[in-house]
């Protein structure tokens, strides 16, 4: 069975940068399937990030690409979340998750964890 | 860029049947496959329906999808409604590898 588990600071300052990493067990990265990021402001929907393959190739949100950085590390089975210069706005929970072969449903989620930011 | 498009909330009783609908703003709605999540407060979403109608193992045979390409929306039915069934169900569909969500139902069984 696959699992998801999303690690990093719970609270970020405005301007900062936001950094979470997701541990992948169950399954290989390398073995294949894209793994994403999909954020869920409090009180409001789901909004995917962007996603990245084994390989290293990535889809970015165009509304977000100019601050956001995936990469992945298939020695530690896992992958990684950089957001810049984040504001209030950014505040969510952020769900890690496996995505299908192609890129366009996902297949499993991480828990979420909270972040925030404050001064 | 393209949207989808969901009401924001519905409501039905128990053993009813209801219908949630999701809007394409551009385009077919058929040329990209739909997938629903069902998501129940403080927990992660859970795919109920994919590739359009398609179910998960264990999802039960109460929900089903569907396609309606002259009305550009997808559809997602949950027939004799349960209370456990109450939950915000998200819709979602790509363009060009973007994954696209849309907004939101808030469901209410009462």
């Amino acid at each position: 069975q696959v699992q998801l588990q999303e690690s990093g600071p719970g609270l970020v300052k405005p301007s900062e940068t936001l950094s979470l990493t997701c541990a992948v067990s169950g399954y290989s990265i390398s073995s294949g399937y894209y793994w994403g990021w999909i954020r869920q402001p409090p009180g409001k929907g789901l909004e995917w990030i962007g996603s990245i393959y084994h390989s290293g190739s990535t889809y970015y949100n165009p509304s977000l690409k100019s601050r956001v950085t995936i990469s992945v590390d298939t020695s530690k089975n896992q992958f990684s979340l950089k957001l810049s210069s984040v504001t209030a706005a950014d505040t969510a929970v952020y769900y890690c998750a496996r995505l299908d072969r192609e890129a366009v449903k996902i297949d499993y989620w991480g828990q979420g964890t909270l972040v925030t930011v404050s001064s | 860029n393209f949207m989808l498009t969901q009401p924001h909330s519905v409501s039905e009783s128990p053993g009813k049947t209801v219908t949630i609908s999701c809007t394409g703003s551009s385009g077919s709605i058929a040329s990209n496959y739909v997938q629903w999540y069902q998501q129940r407060p403080g927990s992660a979403p859970t795919t109920v329906i994919y590739e359009d109608n398609q179910r998960p193992s264990g999802v039960p045979d109460r929900f089903s999808g569907s396609i309606d390409s002259s009305s550009n929306s997808a559809s997602l039915t949950i027939s004799g409604l349960k209370t456990e069934d109450e939950a915000d169900y998200y819709c979602q569909s790509y363009d060009s590898s973007n994954l696209v969500f849309g907004g939101g139902t808030k469901l209410t069984v009462l």
